[in-house]
């Protein structure tokens, strides 16, 4: 069956720690792969998106990673900061019929302490 | 400042009432898409619409119903709301796959 599955458990990590969220999918070939920020009671906000033939991407402190042979994705903060505490959504981005439409993972609640 | 906006951000409605929730945005996008957000269950695509009157189910479409009469609106309807469908429902857009999606700020539903 198809999946999508990020750490089921909520993330804590001291500030200024590299914070690793992980996705990993199964019977899935998706084109891209993209990851959300999600505050409480707030719409998802784009964060980054990487190709199927990129290893990694940088955006400021954000890294992506994507390997389709083990069908995952990493998603790395640098020296976080309390700031970052939200909910970290990935999603494969599946091409279908005329358009596209996103598969989202369940998400991984990261909370940065002080 | 692109902008997905929603009709109403909390939403409390009977039983078997029709329900209507807009999305308007305004940035020229082909790409409409209409998810619910459950706790545990993450989002959940209902139906999406890749151009204007075109409309193509998602995973969950049963008891709801869409209409894209113009380019920049895509409503959402609830022929007849049920407890069950009480939820976060959020809409987005984009200019197709390869971009991102752009998010309203959701309409917290809740059916008595």
């Amino acid at each position: 069956s198809q999946k999508i599955e990020q750490n089921s458990e909520a993330l804590n990590i001291q500030e200024g720690k590299t914070a690793t969220l992980t996705c990993n999918y199964t019977n899935y070939s998706p084109a891209y792969l993209q990851w959300y920020r999600q505050d409480p009671g707030r719409g998802p906000v784009f964060l980054l998106l990487i190709r199927e033939n990129e290893k990694e991407k940088r955006k400021e402190r954000l890294k992506v990673t994507f390997d389709t042979t083990l069908k995952q994705s990493l998603f790395h903060i640098t020296a976080s900061q309390p700031a970052d505490s939200a909910t970290y959504l990935c999603a494969l981005d599946m091409i279908y019929n005329q358009g596209g439409k996103l598969i989202f993972g369940q998400g991984t609640e990261l909370s940065v302490k002080p | 400042d692109v902008k997905v906006t929603q009709s109403s951000r909390y939403l409390v409605k009977r039983t078997g009432e029709k329900v209507f929730l807009e999305c308007v945005q305004d940035m020229d996008h082909e790409n409409m898409f209409w998810y619910r957000q459950d706790p545990g269950l993450g989002l959940r695509l209902i139906y999406f619409s890749y151009d204007v009157k075109m409309k193509e189910k998602g995973d969950i479409p049963e008891g709801y119903s869409v209409s894209r009469e113009k380019k920049e609106r895509f409503s959402l309807i609830l022929e007849s709301a049920s407890t069950n469908q009480t939820s976060m429902y959020l809409c987005a857009s984009s200019s197709g796959t390869g971009f991102e999606q752009y998010f309203g700020p959701g309409t917290r539903l809740t059916v008595t």
